[in-house]
């Protein structure tokens, strides 16, 4: 079992749907939870960051994270073409300050939003 | 604010041949990190260096090797290029600890 689980799609909606982006995880010792969005040849750039369980909102998008189900997700509302994209999800443990640090990836959910 | 720079951004390569991918991010962050990704496969962690003067394997260490040239740069050499290694690498930084992790634009390296 791969240490962080994300269906890859592709996911395609309408314009002005709702959009539900999910990740499921094994390691219970991730504590950090990012949201990456990812254009077509472009780097991942962070669009949501949460700490431990609960919810964050920053406009049309809002993170959840249950850490007891070890389950994120990611809303988009009125979502628009311009959000076609890919989003990868990301997770960390606390630092350990010696151990391997770098983030641990879904392979990411192509999304597409049609006009 | 450049945030991470990657160079050069397009590469073709021979098999056997060597080159050198460059970052530098200019946001004073302790770790770097060297990513590639395939499609299918998602980011994959290469190396990492928590801080200047340390560097470490990460998933898919085989066939690279890097440098952390000082606190802004860090490097990833192939020695000797294999068509296994056609892949975009990313290369990222963070504070170290809990804050996000910030990318470049990214390498389209192809080995022919």
């Amino acid at each position: 079992q791969k240490e962080v689980e994300q269906d890859p799609g592709p996911l395609s909606v309408p314009e002005g749907a709702i959009v539900s982006l999910n990740c499921t995880y094994s390691n219970s010792a991730f504590q950090y939870f990012m949201w990456y969005r990812q254009y077509s040849r472009k780097g991942p750039e962070l669009l949501m960051y949460t700490y431990s369980s609960g919810n964050k909102e920053d406009g049309r998008f809002t993170a959840q994270v249950d850490k007891s189900s070890k389950y994120i997700s990611l809303f988009i509302r009125d979502s628009q073409p311009s959000d076609s994209a890919t989003y990868l999800c990301a997770m960390r443990g606390l630092y350990s300050g010696g151990g391997a640090d770098g983030l641990t990836f879904g392979k990411g959910t192509h999304l597409i939003i049609q006009p | 604010n450049a945030g991470v720079t990657q160079t050069p951004k397009f590469q073709v390569l021979k098999t056997g041949q060597s080159m050198t991918l460059q970052c530098a991010q200019d946001m004073n962050h302790n770790s770097m990190y060297w990513y590639r990704q395939d499609p299918g496969m998602g980011l994959r962690l290469i190396y990492y260096s928590a801080s200047e003067g340390t560097t470490d394997k990460g998933e898919v260490p085989n066939g690279y090797n890097v440098s952390r040239l000082n606190k802004r740069e860090f490097s990833l050499r192939l020695e000797s290029a294999a068509p296994s290694q056609t892949s975009v690498y990313f290369c990222a930084s963070h504070l170290g600890g809990r804050a996000e992790a910030f990318f470049g634009q990214g390498t389209r390296l192809t080995v022919v």
